[in-house]
C-alpha cells in the first residue's frame, strides 16, 4: 500500500480555517485520496475523497497538488466539534478496496 | 436508515478465552471490514468480507478469524485471547460496487482481556 505522511498534531482556533497537509509521494495513477476523521470515543467518519481535481462538500474541501504527491484537507471554519484525528488514506482504484490507516493528525481546536 | 451496528459494546474476557464480536452492516451493503485499534495506536486492518467470501486479510495470526453470513452480517472470532488483544474492534461496511469506496464505521466493540 502506498504510504501517506501527516503531521502528528495541529492546533487551530475556533472559526478560523484549518489546512491539514498530507504527503503521498509514492501515489499511483489509480489511487484515490480519502480523508476520514475520528472523534473521541467514536468510529471513523468519512470526510471527503478525490482523484485528481479539487473537491468540495458540506464538510470540507480537498486540494490536490498537480503532481498528486500531496494534498490538503481544508476546514473552512473550524468548530470545537472538528477536534479529532484526521486520517489521509490512499485507496487503490483496482479491486482492492481495503483502506490502510496511518496515525493521522490530531487536530486541537481552541475556543 | 440504521447505521452499522456492533455488539457487544463492551466485553471482558480472561487470557486463553475466546471472544466473538458481531457486526450488522448498513442495509444494501455487501462488504464488511474489521479493524483493530489498540490504545494510542492507529487502526490496523484485520479482515475484509464481501458476498460471503474473505477477500483480504491483515497481518494478524490465524487465531483471528471471522465469517460473513448470507444476510451480510459478520462475526469476528478471537481465540486463545492474549493481553495485547485488548482493543477497540471496529466494523465498517460499504457497497463494493459503488465507486466512492466510502466506508461507514460502527461505534466499535471494546474488548478487555484480563
Amino acid at each position: 500500500d502506498a504510504k501517506t505522511t501527516q503531521p502528528n498534531s495541529m492546533e487551530s482556533n475556533e472559526e478560523e480555517p484549518v489546512h491539514l497537509p498530507c504527503n503521498h509521494s509514492t501515489i499511483s495513477g489509480t489511487d484515490y485520496i480519502h480523508w476520514y476523521r475520528q472523534l473521541p470515543s467514536q468510529g471513523p467518519e468519512y470526510v471527503i475523497h478525490g482523484l485528481t481535481s479539487n473537491v468540495n462538500n458540506r464538510m470540507a474541501s480537498l486540494a490536490i497538488a498537480e503532481d498528486r504527491k500531496s494534498s490538503t484537507l481544508i476546514l473552512h471554519r473550524a468548530t470545537l466539534r472538528d477536534a479529532a484525528v484526521y486520517y489521509c488514506i490512499l485507496r487503490s482504484g483496482g479491486s482492492n478496496y481495503k483502506l490502510t490507516f496511518g496515525k493521522g493528525t490530531l487536530l486541537t481546536v481552541n475556543p | 436508515e440504521a447505521g452499522v451496528t456492533q455488539s457487544p459494546t463492551h466485553l471482558i474476557k480472561t487470557r486463553g478465552q475466546q471472544a466473538t464480536l458481531r457486526c450488522s452492516p448498513i442495509s444494501g451493503h455487501t462488504s464488511v471490514y474489521w479493524y483493530q485499534q489498540a490504545l494510542g495506536l492507529g487502526l490496523q486492518f484485520l479482515l475484509w468480507y464481501d458476498e460471503g467470501e474473505e477477500r483480504n486479510r491483515g497481518n494478524f495470526p490465524p487465531r483471528f478469524s471471522g465469517r460473513q453470513f448470507p444476510n451480510y452480517s459478520s462475526e469476528l472470532n478471537v481465540n486463545a485471547l492474549e493481553l495485547e488483544d485488548s482493543a477497540l474492534y471496529l466494523c465498517a461496511s460499504s457497497f463494493l460496487r459503488a465507486n466512492t469506496g466510502e466506508l461507514f464505521f460502527g461505534e466499535g466493540s471494546r474488548l478487555t482481556v484480563l
